[in-house]
């Protein structure tokens, strides 16, 4: 089956806690990207990536890191999370960036 | 101007009206055009995607784009409870097809 697959899928965790929420897709797909959700604000683009070792930053960057050394995995990174990326993050991927993307079922990260 | 502007709603129709969704965007060399659906707490589910001036169909749902108003819309036909949910429009822009959403509509159909 395709699909995008995030883990954890919730999370609570602590400020300064490093932490890392991996995602994978078994379609091949060349593009691939970060997105968190927050109420009032929607859908806002953190980091995409066009094909392996190359990523970019989109509208949120800041506080987060990503790398794409394989084509199916792009994980996320918060080296040092704070309460203010308390939300709901969803990772997509699609077989060209001007192609639909395909979502994740998403992770909720509480950082208290 | 926000880059993705949609009806900000909620928007409510009886079972079995169309319901009309509509998004205007301000970038106007966008390339591509989609339609998500997306349940409370779930994550967004593609529903159309549009690439050129006119219409698509597919099934209930139709999209409409209109480049030159920089517009496009979508229509669910026969409205069902079961497409209650909040439907986001989004679109590519730029060298990197940056995807860029509306911050989306709540339809509820009332049986």
């Amino acid at each position: 089956e395709a699909q995008v697959t995030q883990n954890p899928r919730y999370l609570i965790t602590v400020t300064g806690k490093k932490l890392t929420v991996t995602c994978s897709q078994n379609m091949n797909h060349e593009y691939m990207s970060w997105y968190r959700q927050d109420p009032g604000l929607g859908l806002r683009q953190i980091y995409y990536s066009m094909n392996v070792e190359v990523t970019d930053k989109g509208d949120v960057p800041e506080g987060y890191k990503v790398s794409r050394k394989e084509k199916r995995n792009f994980p996320l990174i918060l080296e040092s999370p704070s309460p203010n990326q308390t939300s709901l993050y969803f990772c997509a991927s699609s077989s060209g960036g001007w192609q639909p993307q395909h979502f994740g079922d998403g992770t909720r990260l509480s950082i208290l | 101007q926000k880059e993705v502007e949609q009806n900000s709603g909620p928007l409510s129709v009886p079972e079995g009206a169309i319901a009309s969704l509509n998004c205007t965007y301000s970038d106007r060399v966008s390339q591509s055009f989609f339609w998500y659906r997306q349940y409370s707490g779930k994550s967004p589910e593609l529903i159309m995607s549009i690439y050129s001036n006119g219409d698509k169909e597919d099934g209930r749902f139709t999209a409409q784009l209109n480049k030159a108003s920089q517009y496009v819309s979508l229509l669910i036909r026969d409205s069902q409870p079961s497409d209650s949910a909040t439907y986001l429009c989004a679109l590519t822009t730029g060298s990197n097809y940056k995807l860029t959403f509306g911050k989306g509509t709540l339809l509820t159909v009332n049986p």
